[in-house]
């Protein structure tokens, strides 16, 4: 079975641009999460979806926003891009919602690393 | 979530057991313990979690004490490709997929 897939692997962009990222979930997983990555700061999460709606935020400003397609593939986008968005930006899935009682693990893809200049 | 604490670095020689502590005392009755590892320029992997029994799996063994209050993670016969940063994750069961990271250990296992 594929793990979860993100793309692109690796992005160079300018302060003040946006940027889109994509991550596909391990086939059959419905929930999917975004963390950010810095050495400063650790891993912190962004969001979380489920069923294309959003069921978990993290403390970030609403440069930062996501969604989820009807086949659990998930884009999360930044505006305004700011020196401090360069971080290698995650994308977690695992097979329960949010809501559910069952913990089920959460699965990581290798990232995306995005560099702001 | 319980915050959990951990040692930053470790050492292991290769071939040994390689034993991670993790404390995590205020720890809640619904919340598991799981466990991550993360090698430079990957994504976490996911290890093993567990909520008061003792739980083993092809990759390690996790060892809870009675209270709660610690745990070990065992990596039983280590090598060079184990060196990565392990972290210790309390999460509270159906609360979603928000985990919050520590600064974790850095494992290096020598040859």
């Amino acid at each position: 079975k594929a793990g979860v897939t993100q793309t692109p692997r690796y992005l160079i962009k300018t302060r003040g641009q946006q940027v889109t990222l994509s991550c596909s979930p391990i086939s059959g997983h419905r929930s999917v999460s975004w963390y950010q990555q810095t050495p400063g700061q650790g891993l912190q999460f962004l969001f979380e979806y489920f069923s294309e709606t959003q069921r978990n935020k993290g403390n970030f400003p609403g440069r930062f926003s996501g969604r989820q397609f009807s086949n659990s593939r998930s884009e999360m986008n930044v505006s305004t891009l700011e020196l401090g968005d360069s971080a290698l930006y995650l994308c977690a899935s695992s097979l329960a919602a949010a809501a559910s009682s069952y913990n089920s693990p959460l699965h990581f893809g290798n990232g995306t690393r995005l560099t702001v200049t | 979530d319980a915050k959990t604490t951990q040692p930053p670095s470790m050492d292991c020689a290769e071939g040994r057991a390689a034993n991670l502590p993790c404390n995590h005392s205020t720890i809640s009755g619904n919340e598991y313990v799981y466990w991550y590892r993360q090698i430079h320029s990957q994504g976490p992997q996911y290890i093993i979690h567990g909520l008061k029994n003792n739980e083993t799996n092809e990759m390690a063994s996790l060892i809870i004490t009675e209270d709660r209050k610690s745990s070990t993670l065992i990596l039983p016969h280590a090598t060079l490709r184990d060196t990565a940063v392990y972290y210790c994750i309390v999460r509270v069961v159906g609360a979603g997929n928000m985990l919050t990271f520590g600064g974790g250990t850095r494992l290096m296992v020598k040859p």
